[in-house]
């Protein structure tokens, strides 16, 4: 089955500590996402990368930065990580070429608390 | 920015009802999907509709598009308690990778 780890289901990190959210799917995706989810807000698209070492931001790319060295990983850095960080962060792939193309899919999620 | 908006926020229904849930959005799409999310879990897709078409089925499921409102609806038929979780509409925005999502709605199906 076809599969998107995602490394840490929960994290607890203190303000200021630099923060690394792996990502790994095994479905040869052209295109990876992260997003993060807050109650009411939905989710908010950080960075996506449609190849290696490619990226591009989101909707709420500031304080996050991320890293695609392998086509199957991609990473999330937190730097300095802030209280206002505190949520859960979704990963996902998908791709143009596949027979289902266009479909996310996403890796059970990270819940970060920073205090 | 959040482009998408789901109504209801929130619905309890008994089992074997039917649920609606509506989506709206503001920018051109490709398609729009809908997903499932499970209490503290990743995303599950379900079903997708493309901006030529106006309904498809799946299952239990039934999705509308009406491109011209720029809004969608998911029907689920003879509901069950396992179908209790949030749904999200997301539509990948024309020309990009983007994939904007909606609020979502909990859906609770009470035995």
């Amino acid at each position: 089955d076809v599969k998107v780890t995602q490394s840490s289901r929960y994290l607890v990190k203190r303000t200021g500590e630099k923060v690394f959210l792996e990502c790994v799917q095994d479905m040869d995706h052209e295109n990876m996402f992260w997003y993060r989810q807050d109650p009411g807000l939905g989710l908010r698209l950080i960075y996506f990368s449609y190849d290696v070492k490619m990226k591009e931001k989101g909707d709420i790319p500031e304080g996050y930065s991320v890293s695609r060295e392998k086509k199957e990983r991609f990473s999330l850095i937190l730097e300095s990580a802030s209280t206002n960080q505190t949520s859960m962060y979704l990963c996902a792939s998908s791709s143009w070429t596949s027979g289902r193309a266009n479909v996310l899919t996403f890796g059970a999620g990270s819940r970060l608390t920073v205090l | 920015s959040q482009q998408g908006e789901e109504d209801p926020q929130a619905l309890s229904i008994q089992e074997g009802e039917n649920a609606t849930m509506n989506c709206s959005y503001k920018t051109s799409i490709n398609n729009l999907q809908w997903y499932r999310q499970n209490s503290g879990r990743g995303l599950v897709h379900l079903i997708l509709i493309r901006s030529n078409e106006r309904e498809k089925h799946s299952g239990r499921l039934r999705v509308t598009l009406d491109t011209s409102k720029k809004s969608s609806s998911l029907l689920i038929t003879a509901s069950r308690a396992a179908d209790t979780a949030s749904y999200f509409c997301a539509g990948l925005t024309s020309g990009t990778y983007k994939y904007i999502f909606g609020t979502g709605t909990r859906l609770k199906v009470l035995a």
